[in-house]
């Protein structure tokens, strides 16, 4: 167990519907990051949330959005689904670097959607 | 933005033997690099992790080097074994600009027994 807990494990819906992933960060870390991991591609930085307000911003489509709540867990809505939609959604949580804590994300296990 | 580049893509190695996997880097500011393992069904794991201070980092059969003017690092893993077949990662960062990594596409590992 990672720490970072990701719901749900799996989520089958169809095209057109919106759906929530929700994750839990690592106790202690205030960073929360959101990747698409997709067949044979690597791992798509989507969004960054850090202590509730967003970082940064990768390649995230107009339809999919996030929030990160004052508990600190996140939030991952992807609207109008589409079949290209289908993949793996990974959530990380890391401490602010300023803190020189701690350097490296820790990973969730995973959502794994797929679009119908 | 920074980009990462891995190969290779797929690698095939005998038990026993080593294995290499190398990443190169666009951008000279970025100054920390981990490695991260994934296995079937699972989030990817750290492994180990070099700053740009440093050349060379070993921990048991897994070790990184930096080679910060040729921008490449690369991963070795000597006396392989069948545990050791996933998909590793190599990813930068510029601890100064932000909190984002760029990943590599990924190598899967194959150990034949």
């Amino acid at each position: 167990d990672s720490g970072v807990t990701q719901t749900p494990k799996h989520l089958i819906t169809a095209t057109g519907q919106r759906v929530t992933l929700r994750c839990s960060p690592r106790s202690g870390d205030l960073s929360v990051y959101w990747y698409q991991q997709s067949l044979d591609q690597g791992l798509q930085f989507l969004i960054q949330y850090y202590n509730g307000e967003e970082r940064a911003k990768g390649n995230i489509l107009e339809r999919f959005s996030a929030q990160q709540f004052p508990d600190l867990h996140s939030e991952l809505n992807l609207s109008s689904l589409e079949l290209g939609d289908s993949a793996l959604y990974f959530c990380a949580s890391s401490v602010d670097v300023r803190d020189r804590g701690n350097y490296g994300y820790t990973f969730g296990s995973g959502t794994r959607l797929t679009v119908v | 933005g920074e980009n990462v580049e891995q190969h290779p893509s797929t690698l095939s190695v005998q038990e026993g033997d080593s294995a290499v996997i190398k990443c190169t880097y666009s951008d000279s500011a970025s100054n920390y690099f981990p490695w991260y393992k994934q296995e079937l069904g699972k989030g990817p794991q750290l492994i180990i992790d070099i700053r740009s201070n440093v050349g060379e980092k070993k921990d048991q059969r897994i070790a990184v080097t930096l080679n910060k003017t040729a921008k490449h690092f690369s991963l070795h893993i000597t006396e392989t074994q069948p545990e050791d077949s996933a998909v590793y990662f190599c990813a930068a960062r510029d601890d100064f600009s932000g909190n984002q990594f760029y990943f590599g596409t990924g190598t899967s590992l194959t150990v034949i027994p």
